[in-house]
């Protein structure tokens, strides 16, 4: 089914160590964003592309890095993590900015002890 | 800035009752679009519906209703005859053309209960 594809869906790390969530789309969207959901904070932006080999910081970049070589694929990568780092992720995809509705993908619940 | 503001935190309804979820945003641009999310417990965001600055047509889709409202910038979303299964999280998003170079803006979100 086409969509956005997250993996994995749930993961524990341990303070310090490393670990990258993938986020894939088969739509051909140029556009693609990583959001943390926090309770009562709603989503907020963490990076995004607006495509293959452009990336830029959204309101809560500190502590992730993201890299765009194809249009398909937009990970997220924790280099050392904390538990701050303790969220949902979720990662969006759209045809362009703004406009048209963004396509979600379902998650990844991350826990760092 | 931009903002998005929901706000009603929780809040908790008997079947059947109707129930406005408010929604208040701040832009400068003059082009922008304001979405509604619902996030049911399965945790996943479903898209409910997208509006742009130039449409302030409301919109009704079933039991659903939205009013926007550039006045007051106000773009409150109604439910009719409130049914268990509309007990989620629900959001309002705001894109700005330019401002927020398109990326979407999130207001804190408003837990709906409905009770049988």
């Amino acid at each position: 089914n086409a969509g956005v594809t997250q993996t994995p869906k749930f993961q524990v790390l341990k303070t310090g160590q490393s670990m990258t969530l993938q986020c894939a789309q088969d739509m051909n969207h140029e556009y693609m964003s990583w959001y943390r959901q926090d309770p009562g904070m709603g989503l907020r932006l963490i990076h995004y592309s607006v495509g293959a080999g452009i990336t830029d910081q959204g309101e809560v970049p500190n502590g992730y890095n993201v890299s765009r070589s194809t249009t398909e694929d937009f990970p997220l990568r924790l280099l050392s993590a904390a538990p701050s780092q303790t969220s949902v992720y979720f990662c969006a995809s759209s045809y362009w900015q703004g406009g048209y509705g963004y396509t979600f993908g379902s998650g990844t619940r991350l826990t760092v002890v | 800035a931009q903002k998005v503001t929901q706000a009603q935190t929780e809040i908790s309804v008997v079947e059947k009752e109707d129930v406005t979820l408010d929604c208040v945003y701040e832009t400068r641009d003059t082009t922008y679009y304001l979405f509604w999310y619902k996030q049911p417990p399965s945790g996943e965001l479903v898209f409910l519906i997208r509006r742009n600055s130039f449409d302030e047509q409301n919109e009704i889709s079933g039991r659903y209703s939205w009013n926007f409202q550039k006045s007051t910038s106000s773009f409150n979303f109604t439910i009719t005859a409130s049914q268990v299964v509309d007990s989620a999280v629900y959001f309002c998003a705001l894109s700005e053309a330019v401002g927020s170079q398109g990326n979407l803006i999130f207001g804190k979100g408003t837990k709906l209960s409905v009770k049988p």
